[in-house]
């Protein structure tokens, strides 16, 4: 396994919610609480907006919550907003690698 | 004011090398590790490796490992990042980020970016 398994798009109206899947083994996502997500805008360095599954850094809406269930996370950003509009990519820890990756990426629209 | 500084953009022929450099500021270099990050044109994020700002401690991806060098100079508390042997699909935009999977594995703060372009 290179990447963990995300769906390539997701999309929502102004309001409504929208969840990105993040699909691991037990190996990574599965074993550890160590799953993060991070927020790209285009041409700009990705920003991190949860950590350690559910935690999120100062600063950032509490719009955006994460949660783990089996070997797949998940990232909700609920009453979705334009500025929501960007690539949005999972990470975790990954005991079988003693290192870790990311998740394949997914572009959130709002329509 | 806290940030990561890169280096300038690079280009640079099949088989040769790049160093990359990253200025830490605003927080005790030391405090955390340093990770490099990359992302080619119009794909996803690779974890690269990373390294200890206290002891130089490395841990290299499996598909770096052989032809990446992690450094720091704690005086200057610059972290630096060598590739060798560019191939054309080593072109992207290579990142420096405070943290690493060692850790929580939270990337709280990211460099600006420093494209490197492997070109004929």
């Amino acid at each position: 396994q290179s990447a963990l398994t995300q769906p390539p798009s997701a999309s929502g109206s102004p309001g409504q919610s929208v969840t990105i899947s993040c699909t691991g083994t037990s190996n990574d996502v599965g074993g550890y609480n160590y799953v993060s997500w991070y927020q790209q805008h285009p041409g700009k360095a990705p920003k991190l907006i949860i950590y350690e599954v559910t935690k999120r850094p100062s600063g950032v809406p509490d719009r955006f919550s994460g949660s783990t269930s089996g070997n797949t996370a998940s990232l909700t950003v609920s009453g979705l907003q334009a500025e929501d509009e960007a690539d949005y990519y999972c990470s975790s820890y990954s005991g079988s690698r003693n290192g870790g990756f990311f998740g394949t990426g997914t572009r959130v629209t709002v329509l | 004011q806290v940030q990561l500084l890169q280096s300038g953009g690079e280009v640079k022929k099949p088989g040769a090398s790049v160093k990359v450099s990253c200025q830490a500021s605003g927080y005790t270099f030391t405090s955390k590790a340093i990770s490099w990050v990359r992302q080619a044109p119009g794909q996803g994020l690779e974890w690269m490796g990373w390294i200890s700002t206290n002891n130089g401690n490395t841990n290299y991806g499996q598909n770096f490992q052989g032809r990446v060098t992690m450094t720091t100079d704690t005086s200057t508390s610059t972290a630096y990042m060598e590739l060798r042997s560019l191939r054309f699909d080593d072109t992207a935009v290579y990142y420096c980020v405070r943290g690493s999977f060692a850790g929580n594995g939270a990337f709280d703060l990211w460099g600006q970016g420093t494209l490197v372009t492997v070109s004929s």
